[in-house]
């Protein structure tokens, strides 16, 4: 199973981007990158995940590098409500296909200050 | 009404007393998975369910049990409640490739 390697804590200033690292250098060919986070102990949420390619939703961005062996999630605007816990988490397969569960470590706590 | 609904929200019990804690899901996904977090901790697996009929352990499975009574609900026990097993448990739901829904999670007190 490919390990993960957060910042235990990042500040952001509100209105800037919060650009969060993760580092998955034992990453497999066929792994996704998946993100999430947990806004005071409310159960995660999920927000984006990708496999190579950068990937853009209304929430986040997800940048991988080519090697793949880390990401970097980017909040363009942050808010004070996107104070929270941020989870990078590999795929663990389990049987193939679909069949996969998904392990969280501690994350980065992401405060956002006014 | 939440997609991913766990009772009770809050509970506290004694040492050796038998616990459940139930999640049921209207959004008709097939496998269910319940992680406990502690303070400081990320979020552990104990158990995971792809569907009906396979169930399987997670890192932490010691001292649970789990049921999954229907595609809808997947409950989980602790026989014999001890101290450590203090803690706030989410029961979660997804559907083939998709992202986790997380229930709103399970505070567990163990005197």
């Amino acid at each position: 199973d490919a390990k993960t390697t957060q910042p235990p804590s990042m500040d952001c200033a509100e209105g800037r981007a919060a650009n969060l690292p993760c580092n998955h250098s034992t990453i497999s060919g066929n792994e996704y990158v998946y993100w999430y986070r947990q806004i005071h102990s409310q159960g995660p949420q999920y927000i984006i995940h990708g496999l190579k390619n950068n990937e853009t939703n209304e929430m986040a961005s997800l940048i991988i590098t080519e090697d793949r062996k880390s990401s970097t999630l980017i909040l363009p605007h942050a808010t004070l409500r996107d104070t929270a816990v941020y989870y990078c988490i590999v795929r663990v397969g389990h049987s193939g296909g679909s069949n996969y569960k998904l392990t969280f470590g501690k994350g980065t706590l992401l405060t956002v200050n006014p | 009404d939440a997609d991913v609904t766990q009772t009770p929200r809050n509970r506290i019990t004694k040492t050796g007393k038998r616990i459940m804690l139930e999640c049921s899901q209207t959004k008709g996904h097939d496998r269910m998975y319940w992680y406990r977090q502690d303070p400081g901790l990320g979020l552990r697996l104990i158990y995971y369910s792809f569907d009906v009929k396979d169930i399987n352990k997670g890192e932490i499975s010691d001292g649970y049990s789990v049921s999954r009574q229907a595609q809808a609900k997947f409950s989980l026990s602790l026989e014999s409640a001890i101290p450590n097993q203090t803690a706030l448990y989410f029961c979660a739901t997804r559907q083939g490739p998709g992202e986790l829904f997380f229930g709103e999670g399970s505070r567990l007190t163990v005197l």
